[in-house]
């Protein structure tokens, strides 16, 4: 099947500081990608969606100013959480749609802001 | 709106067989699906219904009616190994993923 990988798998960092996700499409190229959060025992929380080489729509209530998503190419979407606080610590999962009905899971990234 | 609905949580026994129930309301349909996701992992893909009817795979089976909205995974054989979240979600008009909340399956011995 086909493969997405999400970089890093766990990241710790201070609060204030700013964090990158890095989410590729190993062997298919991806015009769009979603971001999620999950916090735990919660569904999926769609964040955005990311269209390569336009600016990505945010769903409501997702601060794009702290949530910077960058979709610079047809294999890689990244998420930046700038100014990261307590409350941004979640479980971010990234996935890249291959066609209309298909689309692949990143591995995910526990991100605890200390 | 659009809403999905499923249980919270269901308990089972190894061996045993469970059904897990989603009905759903949404604007358009362009197919179902269902997904694995153990704690602290992201989700993992189990089956597509975009026809009504019952598709199998292996110990997984899932089943489609649009009429009615529901659609429901059928898990046999249990392993202990099956004890994770199930997520129902329906893609809507706009392709877009609808996310039930899932349900927490126990699997006891």
């Amino acid at each position: 099947g086909a493969v997405v990988s999400q970089h890093p798998s766990r990241v710790i960092c201070k609060s204030g500081t700013s964090v990158k996700i890095e989410c590729r499409s190993l062997d298919f190229q991806a015009t769009t990608m979603f971001w999620y959060r999950q916090f735990p025992k919660q569904s999926l929380m769609l964040m955005a969606t990311s269209n390569e080489g336009s600016k990505a729509t945010y769903e409501q209530g997702v601060e794009k100013d702290k949530f910077l998503i960058n979709h610079a190419s047809l294999t890689l979407s990244t998420l930046t959480v700038t100014s990261a606080h307590p409350e941004d610590s979640s479980f971010y999962i990234c996935s890249a749609r291959r066609t209309d009905t298909e689309a692949f899971f990143g591995q995910g990234t526990r991100l605890t802001v200390v | 709106g659009q809403n999905i609905d499923q249980p919270t949580e269901m308990t089972a026994t190894e061996g045993a067989i469970v059904q897990i129930n989603c009905t759903y309301q949404t604007s358009g349909f362009n197919g179902l699906f269902w997904y694995q996701q153990h704690a602290g992992e992201a989700p993992t893909f189990l089956s597509y219904n975009v026809l009504d009817g019952l598709e199998e795979k292996g110990r997984f089976s899932s089943f489609l009616s649009r009429s009615k909205g529901y659609s429901y995974l059928l898990l046999k054989e249990l392993q202990m190994k099956d004890s994770a979240s199930y997520l129902c979600a329906v893609m809507d008009s706009n392709y877009q993923l609808i996310w039930g909340a899932g349900t927490k399956l126990i699997i006891k011995p």
